[in-house]
């Protein structure tokens, strides 16, 4: 029983490099997201997904990019790393139910440099 | 804007010494309350959903309770293993709408509990 899963688990970029950050899900839930967490801020939502095809924007989108070509899966982009975008990257999948919890993967710790 | 506070920010107990976090939210909508606890370099692990005012959930030294503004965890006789950062997060409608929803956490609670 998978549940959402992340890789890489750690990356090192240098700035203006690009990469895409992989999650997957095994739970056939339609909502996927994207958080970042940094010391002090909590976690802030980047994207979201409300089923295949449809993407939306959260609270921190700048310099991102999803898509959501199936069910299964929620890649996040990033164009052209910043050091900014250290953090540490979780993504989520949730069932539309009301009052259902949402499953966390294990986390992507990036560092730009 | 929805807002959701944690406090304290840290908090440090002996093993067997009870205490509460506190988590007040301003949201507009609430569609679920939820606590989670993060062990380091771990996911959020989801304890607790509370929907009404009133409601409670127990789990093992674990107790969660909702009014309209706040919620409680309430810990009784906590171990070292207790010792984990609790995150209360609240659903509620996403920005742009649409019939979605999504999660605003707050800072969390960093708690030690020393044997």
């Amino acid at each position: 029983n998978a549940g959402v899963t992340q890789t890489p688990k750690f990356q090192v970029l240098k700035t203006g490099q690009s990469m895409t950050l992989q999650c997957a899900q095994d739970m056939n839930h339609e909502y996927m997201s994207w958080y970042r967490q940094d010391p002090g801020m909590g976690l802030r939502l980047i994207h979201y997904s409300v089923g295949a095809g449809i993407t939306d924007q959260g609270e921190v989108p700048n310099g991102y990019n999803v898509s959501r070509s199936t069910t299964e899966d929620f890649p996040l982009r990033l164009l052209s790393a910043a050091p900014s975008q250290t953090s540490v990257y979780f993504c989520a999948s949730s069932s539309r139910a009301l009052n259902t919890e949402a499953f966390f993967g294990q986390g992507t710790r990036l560092t730009v440099v | 804007e929805d807002q959701v506070t944690q406090s304290p920010e840290a908090l440090r107990l002996q093993e067997g010494e009870s205490s509460s976090l506190n988590c007040s939210y301003t949201v507009s909508g609430l569609r679920g309350l939820f606590w989670y606890r993060q062990d380091p370099g771990k996911g959020p692990e989801f304890l607790f959903t509370l929907y009404s005012a009133g409601e409670e959930k127990e789990k093992e030294r674990l107790k969660a309770t909702l009014t309209k503004k706040e919620s409680f965890l309430h810990i009784t006789a906590p171990k070292p293993e207790d010792s984990a950062t609790y995150l209360c997060a609240v659903r509620t409608l996403m920005y742009s709408g649409g019939g979605a929803d999504g999660l605003t956490f707050g800072k969390g609670t960093h708690l030690i509990i020393q044997p």
